[in-house]
């Protein structure tokens, strides 16, 4: 089976430019979870959705940041307009929900990261 | 809020050795899931090993063990003979049992690098 795809993987822009960040989950999973990882903040969670509804955004830095889930199939996370603290490698995990009696329950398989660089 | 601290930046081991790398959190919650995530240079992101709170007995992975000491909040990750592709960053990480409300992300410590002598 195929794992979380993100794309793309490497993405360099000039601050001012808006960034849009695309990601498909397992087939199945429930949940979907946008995190960001950074060497000052480490990893973080930015924002999750189950059954393609936003639960908590909290994670969100600011609004330029925000993110969609349109089918169980595909999220997008975009940033507009980019600015140069906001380079860092972006990841797209999902997993099935608790207590959902599929197992394993809990558990987020990751994609494999889009590196952002804004100039 | 939980919080996980994994107090080893870095660590070394010996090609066949063992090492064992450490993870505290704090939270109020009886119930709740723990994780080793691995990361190598390629930086995906790679799950180690589960454990569930409320599972007494300690989590299992070929070479790869927990010693999950619920009373002291306490979850390290022991690697026995260790291999050159064992090298990478090793993320633990708290998951809480309820839904909702934020409840559902991971919590991740900082990390300890793990190098691999040869």
């Amino acid at each position: 089976d195929a794992g979380v795809i993100q794309s793309p993987r490497h993405e360099v822009t000039e601050m001012g430019q808006e960034v849009t960040l695309r990601c498909k989950p397992i087939s199945g999973h429930d949940y979907l979870f946008w995190y960001r990882q950074t060497m000052m903040r480490g990893l973080e969670l930015l924002i999750y959705f189950n059954n393609n509804v936003p639960i908590d955004d909290s994670g969100m830095p600011e609004d330029r940041f925000s993110a969609k889930m349109p089918n169980a199939s595909f999220s997008t996370l975009k940033i507009q307009p980019s600015e140069p603290r906001d380079s860092a490698v972006y990841f797209c995990a999902s997993s099935f929900g608790a207590r959902t009696g599929k197992a394993p329950e809990d558990t987020q398989y990751f994609g494999p990261g889009t590196r952002l660089t804004v100039l | 809020a939980q919080t996980v601290t994994q107090s080893q930046p870095e660590m070394s081991v010996q090609e066949a050795e063992t090492v064992t790398l450490s993870c505290t959190y704090d939270t109020s919650e009886s119930d709740y899931y723990l994780f080793w995530y691995k990361q190598p240079p390629s930086r995906q992101m790679i799950l180690v090993i589960r454990q569930e709170a409320y599972k007494q007995q300690n989590a299992t992975e070929n070479r790869f063990s927990v010693n999950f000491q619920k009373a002291a909040k306490s979850f390290s990750l022991k690697i026995s003979d260790s291999q050159l592709g064992d090298a990478a960053m090793y993320f633990c990480a708290y998951r809480s049992s309820r839904s909702g409300g934020g409840a559902d992300g991971l919590t991740f410590g900082k990390g300890t690098h793990l190098i691999i002598q040869p």
